[in-house]
This record gives structure tokens, sequence and C-alpha cells, in this order.
């Protein structure tokens, strides 16, 4: 068990090009959630897949935003033309999802990326 | 909406003293869970401990504890014996029976040798 796995870890553009995240859960865990943490708050939900589906999106998720977990396995991020207000880490999570509220989820340590 | 409050932005401790960080929430629920999670420079989240609300004692990990105060809306972290290792971020968590885990803005914890 390698624990969440996040790819790349740091990644740097251009304002208006299109990035896309990796995340590789947790073998097993069947839940996985997609945060953003800017500089000085604490992490904002943006949205979760039970196993391939995606049942919440939070609406900081615009719709340059999008995620995909096709097989139920890793997950990608993408964020089409990107902005300089998209610079922040974003953290990938993982869980079994048999106890949701008071789950314990197994964090990676995020991509940070940085719009220029 | 819930929200969650850290007031202190940093804290500092000196090692194997004790410290206490603070955490207050707003919600109209009843039945919620609240945690505490530790990010280190590797930024990877860690969970420390979780209080469920529909519990009176207070939880505890180790040298980890809480002082759960449901009327207050007020959920405590307080590190015994402080190490150095426990040196990071520490965010403060509520989360009712939905899926969006609400955190604080964080307490940065330094602890000196």
């Amino acid at each position: 068990d390698t624990g969440v796995s996040q790819n790349p870890r740091h990644k740097i553009t251009k304002r208006g090009q299109n990035v896309t995240f990796r995340c590789d859960p947790i073998s097993e865990h069947n839940r996985l959630y997609w945060y953003r943490q800017t500089l000085g708050q604490g992490p904002e939900f943006l949205t979760y897949f039970q196993n391939e589906a995606q049942l919440e999106k939070s609406r900081l998720l615009s719709d340059r935003f999008s995620a995909e977990r096709p097989k139920g396995s890793f997950s990608t991020l993408e964020i089409q033309r990107t902005e300089q207000g998209d610079s922040a880490m974003y953290l990938c999570a993982s869980s079994h999802g048999q106890a949701p509220a008071n789950e314990k989820l197994f964090f990676g340590s995020g991509t940070q990326l940085s719009v220029l | 909406a819930q929200t969650v409050t850290q007031s202190q932005p940093e804290m500092s401790v000196q090692e194997a003293e004790t410290v206490t960080l603070s955490c207050t929430y707003d919600t109209s629920e009843s039945d919620y869970y609240l945690f505490w999670y530790k990010q280190p420079p590797s930024r990877q989240m860690i969970l420390v401990i979780r209080q469920e609300a529909y519990k009176q004692q207070n939880a505890t990990e180790n040298r980890f504890s809480v002082n759960f105060q449901k009327a207050a809306k007020s959920f405590s972290l307080k590190i015994s014996d402080s190490q150095l290792g426990d040196a990071a971020m520490y965010f403060c968590a509520y989360r009712r029976n939905n899926n969006d885990m609400r955190f604080g803005a964080g307490t940065r914890l330094t602890v000196k040798p």
C-alpha cells in the first residue's frame, strides 16, 4: 500500500493553457475526493466519486473544470483555459466509503499549480 | 451554511509542553462529525483525531485529545508532551451526513526545542 499518489507534484503553465492532474487512490478505496487549497486557507471541496460515478460537485467547480474516474480507480482533474486564479494546491483523497460521515480520508501530497 | 473558524493563525510550544489549538464552528444541525487534520511540510494531510457530535465523551488518541463543547460549538485540540514532529499546519474540519467536509483556515504550530 503506497498511499494516495498524485502527479505531477508541481505544474507551471501559462494562462489559457489546459492542464490535467492525476490521482491514484489507495486500492480498493471506492470513494475519491478532489479539494483545492490556496495559500493560508484550508482545503475546499471540489467534487467526489463513488466508484466511477461523480456524485457531487461544488459550485467552485466551474465549467472549465472537469473530473473523471473512468474505471473507478484513478481519477483525472482537467482545467481548461487556465486563469491566474486557478493557482492553488489540488489535493486528492480517498476512503473506503463505508461510513461516509466519520470515515478517515487519506490524502495525497497534492499538485501545486502555478498559472503565469 | 456551516463554517469553521480557527482564530489562531500561529501558535508555538516548547518541546515537551502542552498546547491547545482552538476551533469553533457554526451549524444548525445536531448530528455531525468533527476532525483535526495535520498537514506537515510534506503537504500530505493526516487525520489526527475525530469526534462524533452525539458522543459526550471527548476523543483521545495518545498525546492528542479534544475538548468538545457542543453547546458552545467549540472543538479544541490539546497536544500533550509536544514533540518536534508535531510541527505542522493543523486544520479543524466539520462534516455532516454528506460528503462536503469543511475545513478551517488552519493554525501553524511551531515546536521549539
